[in-house]
């Protein structure tokens, strides 16, 4: 079946813009993740949610980014008043999240941000 | 708090042995796991150890040590396609009881000729 999607790709904006970017897991997954990458930096947890059970945003960097999952699907991460410092690559995960194993993690290709 | 420790580089000739170490601090602890990437992909999951000891993958190896909070990823017959980074990644107890991924800063691992 089809892997974890991400739109847009690319995505370049002006600072103080708001930008939506949009995840569409793999169908079945239960658990969704946002991560945010920066150039030849680590992965930086942003936010999770798992079934119906209220989200972990506790990676969120300020009250300008938040996150929605719809019907348990698609979610999209929203920077508001985007600022420069928010410039990074920003993948989704998702992952089956069995009670045991790895929970393995699968990721989209990212959508890479760029505000000028 | 969680915090995870590997190197942030190493630098290997093709059919080399590379260990890339992982050292960690957790709360609670279910897993360790590994992940590769390569420049402008996805991440992409390698291995995972839940209990102490070595699993094997074809060329690549993942070993954990509990009782030391330590793990490795070990790649062998090094190829040229295995330049990449490599997280490592710790599934560890948070406060809904299941756990998240905690992932490591990543070892760019370099293949040279």
């Amino acid at each position: 079946g089809a892997g974890v999607s991400q739109s847009p790709s690319n995505k370049v904006t002006e600072k103080g813009k708001d930008v939506e970017l949009r995840c569409d897991p793999i169908s079945g997954h239960t658990a969704l993740y946002w991560y945010r990458q920066s150039l030849g930096q680590g992965l930086e947890f942003l936010i999770y949610f798992q079934g119906n059970s209220a989200p972990d945003k506790s990676g969120l960097p300020s009250d300008r980014f938040s996150a929605e999952r719809t019907g348990g699907s698609v979610s999209t991460l929203t920077i508001q008043r985007t600022q420069q410092e928010d410039s990074a690559v920003y993948l989704c995960a998702s992952s089956s999240r069995r009670e045991t194993g790895a929970d393995t993690q699968y990721f989209g290709p990212g959508t890479r941000l760029t505000v000028l | 708090g969680q915090s995870l420790e590997q190197p942030s580089e190493v630098t290997a000739v093709e059919g080399a042995i590379v260990q890339i170490n992982c050292t960690y601090q957790t709360s609670g602890f279910y897993g360790l796991s590994w992940y590769q990437q390569h420049d402008g992909g996805a991440p992409t999951f390698l291995s995972y150890n839940a209990l102490d000891g070595l699993e094997e993958t074809g060329r690549f190896s993942s070993f954990l040590s509990r009782s030391d909070s330590y793990g490795y990823l070990l790649l062998q017959e090094l190829q040229m396609k295995d330049s990449a980074s490599y997280f490592c990644a710790v599934r560890a107890l948070t406060t809904d009881s299941w756990g998240k991924l905690q992932f490591g800063a990543g070892t760019q691992v370099v293949v040279t000729p």
